[in-house]
């Protein structure tokens, strides 16, 4: 079975500008999360879908969105790219009732 | 919402050695997870430990849910086992809050 699959794996952007990260989740999981990762907060939660809505959310401001689509595939936008926006993205899947989450090799995003 | 701290933060051993890699968190937990990251930023998961016991290979991890706290053993350790490792805890919803890692760095 495939793997958390996500694009593109690396992006340079330019403050100001906007982005949107893709992720694919392992077959049969309906459950996918976001996480930032930065050298000076760490691994952040960002938000979860499940069956194409929003069920959790962390504390990141409105310029973080994301959705999820009814293959369960995910996408999440940055808007207005701040220099703090540079991190790398990780995209997590789940199965139904469970916790246990496998995740992408993820996106490395470079604003300059 | 749920603290979760690793100790140590670095750890530096011979090849051959073993090593034991700590996770407590501050409240009982649904779901803890161990994860190496690998040198491009992937996390590999290596148990989904929320009580008990799990070996792998050298690998093993112990959580005690009653005492909030989880040991994660590498034993005879080898080169490829440098990386940092994470723990990470989920408490009634599909968020893992990870702690801060430990860089393992095994020399030859």
């Amino acid at each position: 079975k495939a793997g958390v699959t996500q694009t593109p794996r690396y992006l340079i952007k330019t403050r100001g500008q906007q982005v949107t990260l893709s992720c694919s989740p392992i077959s049969g999981h309906r459950s996918v999360s976001w996480y930032q990762q930065t050298p000076g907060q760490g691994l952040q939660f960002l938000f979860e879908y499940f069956s194409e809505t929003q069920r959790n959310k962390g504390n990141f401001p409105g310029r973080f969105s994301g959705r999820q689509f009814s293959n369960s595939r995910s996408e999440m936008n940055v808007s207005t790219l701040e220099l703090g926006d540079s991190a790398l993205y990780l995209c997590a899947s789940a199965r139904d009732r469970t916790y246990e989450q496998y995740f992408g090799p993820g996106t490395r995003l470079t604003v300059t | 919402g749920i603290q979760v701290e690793q100790s140590p933060p670095d750890l530096i051993l011979q090849e051959g050695a073993n090593s034991t890699l700590r996770c407590n968190f501050s409240d009982s937990v649904n779901n803890l997870q161990w994860f190496h990251q690998n040198p491009w930023g992937q996390l590999i998961n290596l148990f989904y430990i929320p009580s008990g016991t799990k070996q792998n290979g050298r690998l093993s991890a112990t959580t005690v849910a009653t005492e909030r706290y989880s040991l994660l053993y590498i034993s005879s350790s080898q080169t490829t086992d440098s990386g940092v490792y994470f723990c990470a805890a989920v408490q009634g919803a599909q968020k893992l809050v990870f702690g801060q890692g430990t860089r393992l760095t095994i020399n030859p």
